[in-house]
């Protein structure tokens, strides 16, 4: 089976701090990808990278990074969070390219940040 | 921007009716399209998904028919039960950006016994 961990699950930050959101998986994807999930509006995507170093902005990049140094792990940053970004947040990878693959999502991170 | 319009965000059936769930897209160039189902508190699970080079795939209970000329994608669940309850996402891969998955916004279903 394949395996997309967030090692945070719950988070509680104060606005103002850099928060690191941490996604790992286990199938040597190439794809990986971040989204935030907030009632009514969907999931939304944040951010995408192909391969290692390499990174594009989704629907809504606006006060987030990533980084992806190694193939296996996904990390999002926000710089200096604010109260707007307090949401559920979703990792996701998926092999090969051009779209016709399964994409798996982790369990989801929830952030709160007061 | 190109998105992924779904309908209807709410649906109530009772146990044993048929519920569908459709959505449309804006991407021509749209090749994939699967169906999560979430329950509360949970990650969206995968429960079909169809590609652009067929019409209608079916599992069980569950089928989604692709109509790639009119550009929508139906989600037909038949026999109901309880257990169905959950929030269904239609999703299709968007050539401009890079065949990520673009969402629609949900529909919450409920089957009561």
């Amino acid at each position: 089976d394949v395996k997309v961990t967030q090692s945070s699950r719950y988070l509680v930050k104060r606005t103002g701090e850099k928060v690191f959101l941490e996604c790992v998986q286990d199938m040597d994807h190439e794809n990986m990808f971040w989204y935030r999930q907030d009632p009514g509006l969907g999931l939304r995507l944040i951010y995408f990278s192909y391969d290692v170093k390499m990174k594009e902005k989704g629907d809504i990049p606006e006060g987030y990074s990533v980084s992806r140094e190694k193939k296996e792990r996904f990390s999002l940053i926000l710089e200096s969070a604010s109260t707007n970004q307090t949401s559920m947040y979703l990792c996701a990878s998926r092999s090969g390219t051009g779209g016709g693959n399964t994409i798996y999502f982790g369990e989801g991170s929830w952030l709160t940040v007061v | 921007g190109e998105n992924v319009e779904q309908h209807p965000s709410t649906l109530s059936v009772q146990e044993g009716d048929s519920a569908v769930i459709k959505c449309t897209y804006s991407d021509s160039a749209s090749n994939y399209f699967p169906w999560y189902k979430q329950e509360l508190g949970k990650r969206p699970q995968l429960i079909i998904d169809i590609r652009s080079n067929v019409g209608e795939k079916k599992d069980q209970r569950i089928a989604v028919t692709l109509n790639k000329t009119a550009k929508h994608f139906s989600l037909h669940i038949t026999e109901t039960q309880p257990e169905d309850s959950a929030v269904y996402f239609c999703a299709a891969t968007f050539s401009n950006s890079g065949y990520a998955l673009n969402f629609g916004k949900g529909t919450s279903l409920l089957v009561t016994p």
